[in-house]
């Protein structure tokens, strides 16, 4: 099983461009995360899906859109970068995501430079 | 509302010696902690977790942590460092009520492991 895993590793982009983040799983988990991380500032969760076809807002959506392509892949498009959206973006999943107690498993991370 | 709090962002320690990272949590109920690790350029992994069971809890490589509700603390022990601990730990909240969609993450400390 490869778990998680996210493309592209990393990415350099210019004010205004757009791209997606894409992000599969291979453990047939139903819920699946986007979460951005600054120094300093811990994780925070952007957007996540409680199972296939559902999309929720997370603590910082702003600029963000998701899409639940189908069980195994969610994927982040950030429509038009701005510098504050440089981060490293980690994507994971869990089993079913209902339960507080739930471990959560996590990709390698896409860094993200906008200029 | 929940938070955590990692004192220190930057612990150094010496080769076999003990390694302490501090946790402190705040939550109108007792709530599920999680420490994970983020080795050099890759995702998260759980170490171990707390889900009201013992409150003494044992994950990988040799770590623990003890839920101390009088002190809302969740600490993370090893008895010995290794240089290969060297990483980014993470404290992490959510409710027994809540989903894992609400796991809200402390600001990290990075272990130094000194020869």
């Amino acid at each position: 099983n490869a778990g998680v895993t996210q493309t592209p590793k990393f990415q350099v982009l210019k004010t205004g461009q757009s791209m997606t983040l894409q992000c599969a799983q291979d453990m047939n988990h139903n819920s699946m995360y986007w979460y951005r991380q600054d120094p300093g500032m811990g994780l925070r969760l952007i957007y996540y899906s409680a199972s296939e076809g559902t999309t929720d807002k997370g603590e910082v959506p702003n600029g963000y859109n998701v899409s639940r392509l189908n069980k195994r892949e969610f994927s982040l498009r950030l429509e038009s970068a701005a510098p504050s959206q440089t981060s490293v973006y980690f994507c994971a999943s869990s089993l079913r995501g209902g339960r507080g107690q739930e471990t959560q498993y996590f990709g390698p991370g896409t860094r993200l430079l906008v200029l | 509302a929940q938070s955590v709090t990692q004192l220190g962002s930057h612990v150094s320690v010496s080769e076999g010696a003990l390694v302490l990272l501090r946790c402190n949590y705040s939550s109108s109920v007792p709530p599920y902690l999680f420490w994970y690790v983020q080795y050099p350029n890759q995702g998260l992994q759980l170490l171990l977790k707390y889900t009201s069971a013992a409150t003494l809890v044992k994950g990988i490589n040799g770590f623990e942590a003890e839920f101390k509700k009088s002190e809302t603390s969740f600490h993370l022990t090893k008895p010995s460092a290794h240089m290969s601990d060297a990483a980014e730990y993470f404290c992490a909240v959510t409710q027994p009520s809540g989903s894992a969609r609400q796991l809200t993450f402390g600001s990290g400390t990075q272990l130094t492991v000194l020869p």
